[in-house]
């Protein structure tokens, strides 16, 4: 299996911050890579697919790069509602697995 | 707009069978470049990728799994199910069902159910 690892595993952080969370994968998986945001008690919520591409609807300050097998999912101007939880995903191979996800506090 | 619906018992007892089962409503389960699947989430933990189904009957398991598993679709009900065999406590966690979107070989997660909690206890 292709692990995903994810750095931190959590971060504080104030309103307006600019916020880095890191993804690397044990192997080389080109840009399979998806984000997802969770907040407590809801289901996931995708924000950008294939490293890079934003999902319709996700705010312009979300941002994802990264090629291979390390990867970026960076908030430039952090809210309020961004507080949560995130993962990242690869679809390299089967089995899809996931990050171990970094939770964004206050 | 289209939605995801998980249903099935809250609770299992040690050594039975699991059983789920999502309802898609407002798109057909055979339309689109769509692969149902199913993700849980142990208490405190991340996700975990359980296995998918294409609606014309091909499926994808995760090999930690495939031996307990089945997925199978139901077309005319427009639903499609999980079923996990000799359950253990280490099987608890929050079951969703969600549909994967394949685009240029690449799979996303683009729509989520709400979430099912399912305990395993005598």
């Amino acid at each position: 299996d292709i692990q995903m690892t994810q750095s931190p595993s959590s971060l504080s952080a104030s309103i307006g911050d600019r916020v880095t969370i890191a993804c690397r994968a044990s192997q080389t998986i080109s840009n399979y890579l998806n984000w997802y945001q969770q907040k407590p008690g809801k289901a996931p919520k995708l924000l950008i697919s294939a490293a890079s591409t934003l999902q319709s609807g996700v705010p312009s300050r979300f941002s994802g790069s990264g090629s291979g097998t390390d990867f970026t999912l960076t908030i430039s101007g952090l809210q309020p509602e961004d507080f949560a939880s995130y993962y990242c995903q690869h679809s390299y191979t089967i089995p899809w697995t996931f990050g171990q996800g970094t939770k964004v506090e206050i | 707009q289209v939605q995801l619906q998980e249903s099935g018992p809250g609770l299992v007892k040690p050594s039975q069978t699991l059983s789920l089962t999502c309802t898609v409503s407002g798109d057909s389960i055979s339309s689109g470049n769509f692969y149902w699947s199913w993700i849980r989430q142990r208490p405190g933990k991340g996700l975990e990728w359980i296995g998918y189904i294409f609606y014309a009957g091909n499926m994808k398991y995760n090999p930690s799994l495939e031996s307990r598993l089945t997925i199978s679709i139901d077309t005319w009900k427009n639903q499609f199910s999980l079923r996990l065999s000799s359950v253990t406590a280490a099987d608890t966690a929050l079951y969703y069902c969600a549909r994967a979107v394949r685009s240029v070989g690449r799979f996303h997660f683009d729509l989520w159910g709400q979430g099912t909690l399912v305990t395993v206890s005598s």
